[in-house]
């Protein structure tokens, strides 16, 4: 595709269950990351793939995340037992030396807003 | 650690004007610094990446500039419009090792008619 997509959208769920979020980076980029952001403020580094493997997954708050990308090109955030306090946007880009830009130039798609009721 | 502060974190001029957003980092040990906006419930577009080497970069009414030295950052945009009502971010790529990008809070800019 032409950019960065994100689904779904909007999610809701109930504390305790447990979600995927999955993100389609734009075609040949080889780097991938998660990002969460909360209202009122920048985004957070979760997770940071290279290829098929997570480089830098320091931001991830708990054992409770965790985030695959088995192909080296769509990554699916999974969180067990959400909390209400995992409720956020979540963000991914995607960068490479395809599809325009600098090399580390990082391209974000349109985010999943995840509400824990 | 990496930390990026934007001022003001709210700024509302009249349709024409020129303006200056700031944003500092405490580490001047980065790859680049990447200015986005971002429109309320929607993701981030990218404007103007600077790369450490280098001292600014335009697009159209846009021009960022990168003091690595004094670490700094400043988004000038001329003639401001109401479409540029947005909240602005920037954000530093550090050194060592891992790529991610570290945010500051944001400016919420209102361009009035």
């Amino acid at each position: 595709g032409a950019g960065v997509s994100q689904t779904p959208s909007n999610k809701v769920t109930e504390k305790g269950k447990y979600v995927e979020l999955r993100c389609d980076p734009i075609s040949g980029h080889t780097a991938l990351y998660w990002y969460r952001q909360s209202l009122g403020q920048g985004p957070e580094f979760l997770i940071y793939f290279q290829g098929t493997g997570a480089a830098d997954d320091s931001g991830l708050p708990n054992d409770r995340f965790f985030a695959v990308r088995p192909e080296g090109s769509v990554s699916t955030l999974k969180i067990q037992r959400t909390e209400r306090g995992d409720s956020a946007v979540y963000l991914c880009a995607s960068s490479g030396r395809v599809g325009g830009g600098s090399y580390n130039e990082q391209f974000f798609g349109p985010g999943t807003r995840l509400t824990v009721l | 650690k990496q930390e990026v502060t934007q001022i003001p974190a709210a700024l509302s001029v009249p349709e024409g004007e020129n303006l200056v957003l700031n944003c500092s980092f405490t580490d001047s040990a980065i790859y680049n610094l990447q200015w986005f906006r971002q429109d309320p419930g929607k993701g981030l577009t990218s404007l103007l990446l600077i790369q450490s080497s280098q001292r600014e970069q335009t697009s159209g009414r846009l021009n960022a500039s990168l003091d690595k030295s004094s670490g700094r950052s400043t988004l000038y945009i001329a003639a401001s419009q109401p479409g540029d009502s947005a909240t602005y971010l920037c954000a530093a790529l550090g050194k060592g090792g891992s790529e991610k990008l570290v945010f500051g809070k944001g400016t919420k800019l209102t361009v009035n008619p």
